[in-house]
């Protein structure tokens, strides 16, 4: 089965700190994409980023980065110079890919509350 | 061009009741799927629809169901309302079926009372 693990519950930093919120994946698909949510109060998820299991090219947009290591199951995410308007949970999801070859449903992990403060 | 679309936003239902919740996908998206969203048990998938056929389906009980119209519109209906029901519903819709980039709507949070 799969399983999406974020560890961290909760971060709380202070505006232009770095900062890196972990993903760890686990699945038995050797085709499969991970992503990146953020949820803002309003509940929206909103799309930050999808990764295909055989693109492991870090990615970099804005001050949003994105560490992705298939050999410890890994899809980190960074923001730079974090800002107030960053405060959002923060989601990592996992496809399945169906035997017809399409990725269809997500499995979500727990969540990352990140707090920024002034 | 406008987003996900999912009505009504708010909605108190007593328990035994049924609760029909709607989505439009965006314009051209032809795929939508359903999760419900609780603070126990995180984000759970529900059930994916394309071209009005349930392409895929979690592990919910029956009393959850769905259905897509030629429009691409999507309904989910949820019968005899329990207590544990009560969740943020959020809809996702996609250009097709297959997750490209999979974009949500705001959700529809049902409290059963």
């Amino acid at each position: 089965a799969q399983k999406v693990t974020q560890a961290q519950t909760e971060i709380s930093v202070v505006e232009k700190e770095d900062v890196t919120l972990d993903c760890v994946y686990e699945t038995r698909d050797t085709t499969y994409y991970l992503f990146w949510y953020k949820q803002p109060p309003s509940g929206e998820l909103v799309f930050l980023i999808r990764r295909n299991s055989f693109d492991e090219q870090n990615e970099i947009s804005g001050r949003y980065s994105w560490n992705f290591q298939k050999s410890t199951s890994s899809f980190n995410f960074t923001i730079t110079a974090s800002q107030v308007v960053d405060s959002a949970v923060y989601f990592c999801a996992l496809s399945e890919t169906p035997a017809d070859g399409t990725a269809s449903k997500l499995t979500f992990g727990t969540g990352t509350r990140l707090q920024v403060t002034l | 061009k406008a987003g996900v679309t999912q009505t009504p936003r708010y909605l108190i239902k007593t328990r035994g009741q049924q609760v029909t919740l709607s989505c439009s996908p965006i314009s051209g998206h032809r795929s939508v799927s359903w999760y419900q969203q609780t603070p126990g048990q995180g984000l759970q998938f529900l059930f994916e629809y394309f071209s009005e056929t349930q392409r895929n389906k979690g592990n919910f009980p029956g009393r959850f169901s769905g259905r897509q119209f030629s429009n691409s519109r999507s309904e989910m209906n949820v019968s005899t309302l329990e207590l544990g029901d009560s969740a943020l519903y959020l809809c996702a819709s996609s250009l097709r079926h297959g997750i490209t980039e999979a974009f949500f709507g705001q959700g529809t949070r049902l409290t059963v009372v």
